[in-house]
């Protein structure tokens, strides 16, 4: 099974500025990687697949990079939408499908 | 417009079943793998398991394998879980999730594009 580490567990930003999601796998993935953002009582949000790719509707503030075991996911201007936890998956190699342990965007 | 929206959930005793089901439209289902994902209280996502578009194939996470069974019903754009021999910590919101695609025969993707508003299972120890 390839464990997925995100980190920092918690960052915390101020609007307008960066933020920096790392994910990094037990082992490679290749391109296989997929972002997804979740606010409270909310299903999951696909934010970006296969790396690098924004999914449908998703603004081009975000952006996904990395191949391999480290990936990055960066949001070049927080807006006050974007405050949520973010979690990265791997589909390279299952069953089973999985998770990072979720990266949380609070205001700073 | 895709839509996903799961019902069934509920409190059950330890021990106990459930069966959740999951109505999809705005989509061509048969064309998708659908997969169960759940999320314990103030945890992470984990995956649960997942079905062929076909129902050919099923996969399941190694804690609900025995336990839990996916099945599917394309005629009626339906996706369900039964789950037996409940424990405290199935205890969790359970999204139904749409992805990989098959095309042509050909598996394309592995993310999840669409997800349903969840429905809370509990299990009572």
């Amino acid at each position: 099974e390839i464990v997925l580490t995100q980190s920092p567990a918690t960052l915390s930003v101020s609007p307008g500025e960066r933020a920096t999601l790392s994910c990094r796998a037990s082992q490679s993935v290749g391109s296989k990687l997929a972002w997804y953002q979740q606010k409270p009582g909310q299903a999951p949000r696909l934010v970006i697949y296969d790396a690098v790719n924004r999914a449908t509707g998703i603004p081009d503030r975000f952006s996904g990079s990395g191949s391999g075991t480290a990936f990055t996911l960066t949001i070049s201007s927080l807006q006050s939408e974007d405050f949520a936890v973010y979690y990265c998956q791997q589909y390279n190699n299952w069953p089973p499908w999985t998770f990072g342990q979720g990266t949380k965007v609070e205001i700073k | 417009e895709v839509q996903l929206v799961e019902s069934g959930g509920g409190l059950v005793q330890r021990g106990g079943s459930l069966r959740v089901s999951c109505a999809a439209s705005g989509f061509s289902f048969s064309n998708y793998w659908m997969s169960w994902v759940r999320q314990a209280p103030g945890k992470g996502l984990e995956w649960v398991a997942n079905i062929r578009e076909d129902g050919s194939e099923k996969e399941y996470v190694d804690s609900v394998k025995g336990r839990f069974t996916i099945f599917r019903d394309n005629s009626k754009n339906s996706l369900s879980l039964q789950m037996n021999s409940l424990r405290a910590e199935d205890t969790a919101v359970y999204y139904c999730a749409r992805g990989p695609k098959n095309i042509f025969g050909v598996v394309f993707g592995g993310w999840f594009d669409s997800w349903g508003q969840g429905t809370l299972v509990s299990v009572s120890p």
